[in-house]
């Protein structure tokens, strides 16, 4: 399986700030990864397709770049909407995995 | 607006089988890969597996000699189970939509817990 990791796991923002998220896969999987929104008691939502496309309707402040094993998931400035958990997701090779998430909450 | 419900029972004795059910409103079921991906408490994402509206599946190696998913078109529902259960099948259970392999659609998700 494809292992993907992501850094850091936790994080602490200001509104107005800007995050960024990594995460990297264990092998080369081109650009078949994608970035999801996660709140508690809520449907994860898919904000970044194929490591750079934004979903429609996300807001143009979430942005997603990178290929092969190294991507990386930003905000440009960091909205009260924004605190949750994000997590990626490989799809080059089944079966798909996730990594672990990144909690970004209020500073 | 589509729409994804999980449901079944949240509390499965060890051993048993796990059976959930994810009904799709708002939408076509047709068409479409539909995922169940779980998430214990604490720990990240495990995808399960895909039905597609055909009935062809691909199951996560792990888990594959005890999952079994299915599809009913006409009910607009897709099914899990997961036979000889143990604590370590304690998780929340999503159910997904993807066209390909994103996914775009996704339930919020239902607490099964694995205890006597």
């Amino acid at each position: 399986d494809i292992q993907m990791t992501q850094s850091p796991s936790s994080l602490s923002a200001s509104v107005g700030d800007k995050v960024t998220i990594t995460c990297q896969a264990s092998q080369d999987i081109t650009n078949y990864l994608n970035w999801y929104q996660h709140k508690p008691g809520r449907p994860p939502k898919l904000l970044i397709y194929e490591a750079s496309n934004s979903q429609t309707g996300v807001p143009s402040r979430f942005h997603g770049s990178g290929s092969g094993t190294d991507f990386t998931f930003t905000i440009n400035g960091l909205q009260p909407d924004d605190f949750a958990t994000y997590f990626c997701h490989q799809y080059a090779i089944l079966p798909f995995t996730f990594g672990p998430g990144t909690t970004v909450d209020i500073k | 607006q589509v729409h994804l419900q999980e449901s079944g029972p949240g509390l499965v004795k060890p051993s048993e089988t796990l059976s959930l059910t994810c009904t799709v409103s708002g939408g076509s079921i047709s068409s479409f890969y539909w995922n169940w991906i779980r998430q214990p408490a604490g720990k990240g994402l495990e995808w399960i597996g895909r039905i597609y509206t055909s009935g062809s599946t691909s199951y996560n190696p792990s888990l594959e000699s005890r999952v079994t998913m299915s599809i009913d078109t006409s009910k607009k529902q897709i099914f899990l189970s997961l036979t000889s259960v143990t604590a370590a099948d304690t998780a929340v259970y999503f159910c997904a939509r993807s066209p390909q392999s994103i996914f775009d659609h996704w339930g919020q998700g239902t607490l099964v817990t694995v205890s006597a």
